[in-house]
């Protein structure tokens, strides 16, 4: 049962295009959302998140938009350059008393020059 | 800072084996997270620990998969005995509280086949 759902296992765009990915979540528990980048043989890395009191966080050509009501979330990046090309991870955690991040299977991006 | 340290990066053992993957996570950082990634099931959470405590090893698939934390700049995960199915990439990531509001900062993980 997976909770965080990225379902384009791929994605290509032409440089400078904008990249749009996408993750859907099936629990309302989720109230904090993260986006991670990985490159080949290294782990992933931090890239931008969002609190579920927004619906949207910027931070240069990262944006993360959140739709609460639809449980969705997006990352946009604009423009797309081809050192974006990477796995990218959407996460979420809710409050069990821990925190306890979910994390889905990851999208592919290929920014093509 | 020398970042979240796992060691060795790639083992190969044969199936019956005791394996066992370490971690040194990042100075400061009070809690240690395991995660597994298969083509098939992405990134899972395995188990974390917060001050040196295990919090939830709900994700830890068997009794054959344990844990430890003896110390705030050690861990360990056991898996003993191997199987095939436990071929994946395992990676341990830190960070300061469990909320990981700036991220976690994983480790270049450590690549297991079991033959």
């Amino acid at each position: 049962d997976q909770q965080v759902k990225q379902n384009s296992p791929s994605l290509s765009v032409q440089e400078g295009r904008i990249s749009i990915l996408n993750c859907d979540y099936t629990n309302s528990m989720f109230d904090y959302f993260l986006w991670y980048k990985k490159y080949p043989a290294e782990g992933p890395t931090f890239l931008i998140s969002i609190s579920s009191i927004k619906d949207k966080n910027e931070d240069g050509r990262f944006t993360v938009f959140l739709n609460k009501s639809a449980k969705h979330l997006s990352l946009h990046i604009v423009p797309s350059q081809p050192g974006d090309s990477a796995v990218y991870f959407c996460a979420a955690s809710e409050n069990t008393g821990g925190f306890k991040t979910i994390f889905g299977a990851g999208t592919r991006l290929f920014v093509k020059a | 800072d020398a970042g979240v340290i796992q060691s060795p990066r790639h083992e190969v053992t044969e199936m019956g084996q005791e394996v066992t993957l370490r971690c040194k996570p990042i100075s400061g950082h009070n809690s240690l997270f395991w995660y597994r990634q298969t083509m098939m099931r992405g990134l899972e959470l395995l188990i974390y620990f917060n001050n040196n405590v295990p919090i939830d090893d709900s994700g830890m698939p068997e009794d054959r998969f344990s844990a430890k934390m003896p110390n705030a700049s050690f861990s360990t995960l056991k898996i003993q005995p191997s199987e095939p199915r436990d071929s994946a990439v395992y990676f341990c990531a830190s960070s300061y509280g469990d909320r990981g509001t700036y991220g976690y900062t994983f480790g270049s993980g450590t690549r297991l086949t079991v033959v």
